[in-house]
């Protein structure tokens, strides 16, 4: 399919464990961000690439959360030893680039969603 | 920081009528882009119409349109004749570059 799409789709942990969550971004989308979705509120901004480079993290909530995108398309959200707080939708989202205007559109993939027990 | 609020949690409509939901935005920017998302249950973010601040004309696309206030700060969204497939979490979001702030949603339910 040509959209953006998310691995797991599910994915359950007992705390402690470590989880990576994989983004597929649309093809030629150079821009790749990840939001975190707690329970009946909105995405709140994780982390931001352009290419490979990874301009903005300072929406991850602390050093157990790490993001990679290395050759610049797929990219692994990675959360180490799990907490309960942890628990949420992760949204992946691509778009085409950041020069302004609608290339900046950002489209999103079904997320997974991780529960911790 | 901009920050958006959606001060109405959950809404109701019958079916074929229509509904407004509101959004307020803060910014000390002046060029800026706007947009609805829904969210059905399935989860996936679907965009449902968008808006450039530099354009004092309210977008519209098919049943939705929005009433822009840029002075005010104000972005509602217009569903017209509301189906069933309009019930959705329905998320107000606020872009500048990269940087896109979402606000709490308002879920909406259209009801038979």
């Amino acid at each position: 399919g040509a959209g953006v799409s998310q691995s797991p789709r599910y994915k359950v942990a007992k705390r402690g464990q470590d989880v990576a969550l994989r983004c597929d971004p649309i093809s030629g989308h150079v821009s790749l961000f990840w939001y975190q979705q707690a329970l009946g509120q909105g995405p709140e901004f994780l982390t931001y690439f352009q290419n490979e480079a990874q301009l903005d993290k300072s929406g991850l909530p602390s050093d157990r959360f790490f993001a990679e995108r290395p050759e610049g398309s797929v990219s692994t959200l990675k959360i180490q030893r799990t907490q309960q707080e942890d628990s949420a939708v992760y949204l992946c989202a691509s778009s085409l680039g950041t020069s302004g205007g609608w290339v900046n559109e950002q489209f999103f993939g079904p997320g997974t969603r991780l529960t911790v027990l | 920081a901009q920050t958006v609020t959606q001060s109405q949690p959950e809404m109701s409509v019958q079916e074929a009528e229509t509904v407004t939901l509101s959004c307020t935005y803060d910014t000390s920017e002046s060029n800026y882009y706007l947009f609805w998302y829904k969210q059905p249950p399935s989860r996936q973010m679907i965009l449902v119409i968008r808006q450039e601040a530099y354009k004092q004309q309210n977008a519209t696309e098919n049943r939705f349109s929005v009433n822009f206030q840029k002075a005010a700060k104000s972005f509602s969204l217009k569903i017209s004749d509301s189906q069933l497939g309009d019930t959705a979490m329905y998320f107000c979001a606020f872009m500048k570059g990269a940087d896109m702030r979402f606000g709490a949603g308002t879920r909406l339910t259209v009801k038979p």
